[in-house]
């Protein structure tokens, strides 16, 4: 059975600040991937980073970065210098097609 | 690249009807999956689908069904409607990296 937690339905960010955004996550696999994905208000979902169970440092790409802690079954996002446009719901996923319930993110300006 | 296409986009049908959704991959993709979502809930797997053959299920009851043709292209049916199964339905195709690719969705309401 795969269980993904994001316990934070909604998130506020001022413009170019730092957030971070809540995933734990349950799989008995001994070998998973971790996904996050976004999803603007115009409803495409687009991948943004993964991470795989066995890789020794934790993912990045660009502005995204993915906090993995394997222990604590947790695989946060973090978002560096929030910017409008990063204003989405955030997916977190477990083995390709297990997904968390979301967190709503806002950007003020 | 064309990306993947879901059709239609939008559709209403009444309770106790059933009803069709297609999907077509980004070609060379042979893993098409779906999936239903509603507020709150986020994206809840249906199946998937590899070379025509049903690979992983979600838990959804069996009045939701789907299958895949040997072009890769997919479809999924429900039958017997309920007013529950409102939603935005989502197809993705995926190629070896695990990436899903997603449609932008099938909007069924339930009347």
């Amino acid at each position: 059975a795969q269980k993904i937690t994001q316990t934070q339905p909604g998130m506020f960010v001022q413009e170019k600040e730092a957030v971070t955004l809540d995933c734990t996550y349950d799989t008995s696999d001994p070998s998973y991937g971790l996904f996050w994905y976004k999803q603007p208000s115009s409803g495409e979902m687009i991948f943004l980073i993964y991470q795989g169970s066995y890789d020794q440092q934790n993912a990045t790409e660009g502005r995204y970065s993915l906090n993995f802690q394997k222990a604590r079954k947790s695989a946060n996002l973090v978002i560096s210098a929030s910017q409008l446009g990063d204003s989405a719901m955030y997916f977190c996923a477990a083995n390709q097609f297990y997904f968390g319930t979301g967190t709503s993110l806002t950007v003020i300006p | 690249k064309a990306g993947v296409t879901q059709t239609p986009r939008y559709l209403i049908k009444t309770r106790g009807q059933q009803v069709t959704l297609s999907c077509s991959p980004i070609s060379g993709h042979r893993s098409v999956s779906w999936y239903q979502q509603t507020p709150g809930q986020g994206l809840q797997f249906l199946f998937e689908y590899f070379s025509e053959t049903q690979r992983n299920k979600g838990n959804f009851p069996g009045r939701f069904s789907g299958r895949q043709f040997s072009n890769s292209r997919s479809e999924m049916n429900v039958s017997t409607l309920e007013l529950g199964d409102s939603a935005l339905y989502l197809c993705a195709s995926t190629d070896d990296t695990g990436e899903l690719f997603f449609g932008e969705g099938s909007r069924l309401t339930v009347l």
